[in-house]
């Protein structure tokens, strides 16, 4: 079954423990990303990759990083995660190409204490 | 600012009804305008994508219309069902300006549209 996969599901936290939030994609797609959703604020995204090792800033990206070693997978690391992060987060991913449908993970709701 | 406003923020109908969702954006320069649908604590899933060139486009008892001369569109849902309680948000791709083929989205806030029996 074609998918995006993230993990952990859910996850509390205390301030300044760095985390790993996995996201995987069997669609052999290139383009991958990260969006963080928010009340009131709608998805904003984190980070993206176009492809293996090519990543670039979203609208958010401070305090998150990003790596993309292999094309399945795309990791969104909080090196010292801080309340202000405690969000639903989701991973998305499609072909290279503006008008190719992007195809979303189930969540990771994440809470900073 | 590129910004995306949906109307109105929350919706409540009966099953059976049609109703419409409206979207305002300013995104440019313009790719495509998405329409997604998120139930609660999932992902969102594509209902429709249009190109400049498409002033309508259906899924099934969705259906999408664009202005782009406006830069409006709508969903339009007819004889809803109690499944069609969700988030609806629109998405407005542009053209990055640095890569190409980069999808920039802008993501509206959603309707909550909720559906009654």
């Amino acid at each position: 079954e074609a998918q995006v996969t993230q993990n952990p599901r859910y996850l509390i936290t205390v301030t300044g423990k760095k985390l790993t939030v996995t996201c995987s994609q069997n669609m052999n797609h290139e383009y991958m990303s990260w969006y963080r959703q928010d009340p009131g604020l709608g998805l904003r995204q984190i980070y993206y990759s176009m492809n293996v090792e090519v990543t670039d800033k979203g609208d958010v990206p401070e305090g998150y990083k990003v790596s993309r070693k292999e094309k399945r997978n795309f990791p969104l690391i909080l090196e010292s995660p801080s309340p202000n992060q405690t969000s639903l987060y989701f991973c998305a991913s499609s072909f290279k190409g503006s008008s190719y449908e992007q195809y979303f993970g189930p969540g990771t709701r994440l809470t900073v204490t | 600012k590129n910004q995306v406003e949906q109307s109105p923020q929350s919706l409540i109908i009966l099953e059976g009804k049609n109703c419409t969702l409206q979207c305002n954006y300013t995104v440019s320069p313009f790719s495509n305008l998405r329409w997604y649908k998120q139930d609660t604590g999932r992902g969102p899933v594509s209902l429709t994508i249009m190109t400049f060139s498409e002033n309508t486009k259906s899924n099934g008892r969705y259906t999408a219309t664009l202005d782009a001369d406006t830069k409006q569109s709508s969903l339009h849902i007819t004889a809803s069902q109690l499944s069609d309680s969700a988030s609806y948000i629109c998405v407005v791709s542009k053209f990055s300006k640095l890569i190409q083929g980069a999808q920039k989205l802008v993501f509206g806030q959603g309707t909550r549209l909720t559906i009654n029996p």
